[in-house]
């Protein structure tokens, strides 16, 4: 069955950038979009980004100034990178499938990892 | 942006019937998502398009989305369901999905 893995450091300096990798297998990432989703106690589940196999991307406005999401459809990944973070990016990282091809709903998501912004 | 709102908590006692609201300006006009987070879990997608249950996912699950408010259904509610629950729509005027702020299911 389709799996996301994401990776990256779970610590994160102030001011510095975020970068997240979300592995997908057990289908082909040229097909489907695919989000990058954080979770925080302070603001709940907020999207971040999508992006698809053409490279086609959207951001959440809030964030569109820091944010950029990539796929890599030779390695079967997409990535997201987060700059200049503050302690306000402190949040579970979730990476999901947007379902039946579109990108409004997430049928597919991966387990998240954690990342702390700090000095 | 759009906003979502839903109960911070609603009890129910096992076989009872739990009802989640999910409130929002006209959102019988927009599709409504649902999802189940148990603790140090992702979330689930149980309810897509106001109605739809994904493969796996009980009859037990079920949802109706009119006005200014959209439902989650569990009927018979088991042990196992209790969880915090989500609802999702699609803002059109930001162009972005919107999450609520969750509600937590608590069965007695």
């Amino acid at each position: 069955q389709v799996q996301l893995e994401e990776s990256g450091p779970g610590l994160v300096k102030p001011s510095e950038t975020l970068s997240l990798t979300c592995t997908v297998s057990g289908d082909s990432i040229n097909t489907y979009y695919w989000s990058w989703i954080r979770q925080s106690p302070r603001k709940g589940l907020e999207w971040i980004a999508y992006v698809n196999n053409s490279g086609t991307t959207k951001y959440n406005p809030s964030l569109k100034s820091r944010v950029t999401i990539s796929v890599d459809t030779s390695k079967n990944h997409f990535s997201l990178k987060l700059s200049s973070v503050t302690a306000a990016d402190t949040a579970v990282y979730y990476c999901a499938r947007g379902f039946n091809w579109n990108p409004d709903v997430f049928d597919i998501w991966g387990q998240g990892t954690m990342v702390t912004v700090s000095s | 942006s759009y906003v979502l709102t839903q109960p911070p908590s609603v009890s129910v006692a096992p076989g009872e019937t739990a009802i989640i609201t999910c409130g929002g300006n006209n959102i019988g006009a927009k599709s409504v998502h649902w999802y189940q987070q148990k603790p140090g879990q992702a979330p689930m997608l149980v309810i897509y398009y106001d109605t739809d249950r994904p493969s796996g996912i009980p009859e037990r699950f079920s949802a109706s989305n009119f006005g200014n408010t959209a439902t989650l259904t569990i009927s018979r509610v088991e042990a196992g369901d209790e969880a915090d629950y989500y609802c999702q729509v699609w803002d059109s005027s930001s162009d972005q999905p919107v999450f609520g702020g969750g509600t937590e299911l608590t069965v007695l």
